[in-house]
């Protein structure tokens, strides 16, 4: 059974600092996902990684897996108000196209 | 944005009653999903459609049944609703073909509440 590991489950971080979110999976997958949830919304596309080694940047956010470790990280990088969200991981197990996803990482990013 | 709508969007309804709820694609994904979400728990994948009539069971199926009689349509439907079913539960596509990566697009989703 695939089990998808996030955390910090709560992240309160200053305006300007860097942090990461990290994701463990139990079994081999070579397709990682990451979404972000506003407060009260769905949730929308960040990330896709789909083989080992893929990084992926866009504004202050970059993903990276690791397939091997069964690890992908989520790193901000001069965080800003804006980015506050939950944000989850979602991981394709063995590419069978069904989708487990984290339990989200809530991020609050203080001014 | 993915052609992607659900229904109704809020229901309240009693334990014991039957409850459908909608989810209609206008992208001809062949894929199709219905999570719950709440909090702690974060979502979990309850069932899911790899085509017509083609469906699977996903974390937590228990009380839940789906329909895919069309490309377009994905119901889930709790026979017997209990307060524990008190959910929001989205909806989610994908597709394959055309260099699709897999990643999910989901709908607004459905606040349901049993009492």
């Amino acid at each position: 059974e695939l089990k998808v590991e996030q955390n910090p489950l709560f992240l309160s971080m200053q305006e300007g600092k860097n942090y990461t979110i990290y994701c463990n999976y139990s079994t081999t997958s070579d397709r990682l996902y990451w979404y972000r949830q506003d407060p009260g919304k769905s949730l929308e596309s960040l990330f896709v990684l789909l083989s080992n080694g893929a990084v992926k940047q866009e504004g202050r956010l970059m993903a990276s897996l690791d397939t091997k470790a069964r690890l992908s990280t989520l790193h901000i990088t001069a965080a800003v108000h804006d980015l506050s969200a939950t944000y989850f991981c979602a991981v394709d197990l063995s590419g069978t196209y069904k989708y487990i996803f984290g339990t989200g990482t809530r991020l609050k990013v203080l001014a | 944005d993915a052609g992607i709508t659900q229904s109704p969007r809020h229901k309240v309804t009693e334990t014991g009653t039957p409850v459908t709820l909608r989810c209609h694609q206008t992208e001809n994904h062949r894929y199709m999903y219905w999570y719950r979400q709440d909090p702690g728990h974060g979502l979990r994948l309850i069932h899911y459609s790899y085509g017509v009539k083609d469906t699977d069971k996903g974390e937590v199926s228990d009380g839940y049944s789906v329909s895919r009689s069309k490309t377009e349509d994905f119901l889930l439907t709790l026979e017997s609703a209990t307060s524990s079913q008190t959910s929001v539960y989205f909806c989610a596509i994908t597709g394959t073909s055309g260099g699709r990566t897999g990643e999910l697009f989901f709908g607004e989703g459905s606040r349901l509440t049993v009492l």
